[in-house]
């Protein structure tokens, strides 16, 4: 199936430690994209990618960082520079991320991540 | 920046009946995209609709139509014969049309269906 795939669903840190969440998309999409949602609000953009080598810093980047090495992979580290970094976090993707005419982000199912 | 606004935290509809969520945006770009986005308790972002904001006509998507107003800057859902599976928060976003691909979203309106 195609489609977009997060994991782990649920991810416990310890304080001080780094975490990477996983992304992995085969839609064969050109972007992708990492945002944060905390309770009561919408998604903030983190960190986006619209091709393989190259990410940008999106409104929230302050204590992550991201690797595009691959076009259907897009790993986020939350690092322990993150003073809260207990959210659920989305991965989203879309067909083209460069002066697209038309493309629509597509989901992921998210990963909840908590600082104990 | 360009920002979205959900007024509405709450809504709550009869089944089978209409309801419409209400959205307002703020932008001085002329070409952009908006959607509506749906969060049921799984948690997954779905796509419920899109629309281009050089398209006068207003979107529709079987039950889900919006009603798009570019010079009041605003975009609203409404959702007929409203079914239990529809229960969700409902989230607006904008999108540029060129350059930074991101969305920014609203506050969300989380819609409860009573049977």
């Amino acid at each position: 199936d195609g489609g977009i795939t997060q994991s782990p669903k649920y991810l416990f840190r310890k304080e001080g430690q780094n975490v990477t969440l996983s992304c992995e998309q085969n839609l064969n999409h050109d972007a992708m994209y990492w945002y944060r949602q905390d309770p009561g609000q919408g998604l903030r953009l983190i960190y986006y990618s619209q091709i393989v080598n190259d990410f940008q810093k999106g409104d929230i980047a302050e204590g992550y960082s991201v690797s595009r090495e691959k076009k259907e992979s897009f790993p986020l580290t939350v690092t322990s520079a993150q003073k809260n970094p207990t959210a659920f976090y989305l991965c989203a993707s879309s067909i083209r991320g460069a002066g697209a005419s038309t493309d629509t982000q597509y989901f992921g199912p998210g990963t909840r991540l908590t600082v104990l | 920046a360009q920002t979205v606004t959900q007024s509405q935290p709450e809504m709550s509809v009869q089944e089978a009946e209409t309801v419409t969520l209400s959205c307002t945006y703020d932008t001085s770009e002329s070409d952009y995209y908006l959607f509506w986005y749906k969060q049921p308790p799984s948690r997954q972002m779905i796509l419920v609709i899109r629309q281009e904001a050089y398209k006068q006509q207003n979107a529709t998507e079987n039950r889900f139509s919006v009603n798009f107003q570019k010079a009041a800057k605003s975009f609203s859902l409404k959702i007929s014969d409203s079914q239990l599976g529809d229960a969700a928060m409902y989230f607006c976003a904008y999108r540029r049309l060129q350059g930074a691909q991101k969305l920014v979203f609203g506050q969300g309106t989380r819609l409860t269906i009573n049977p």
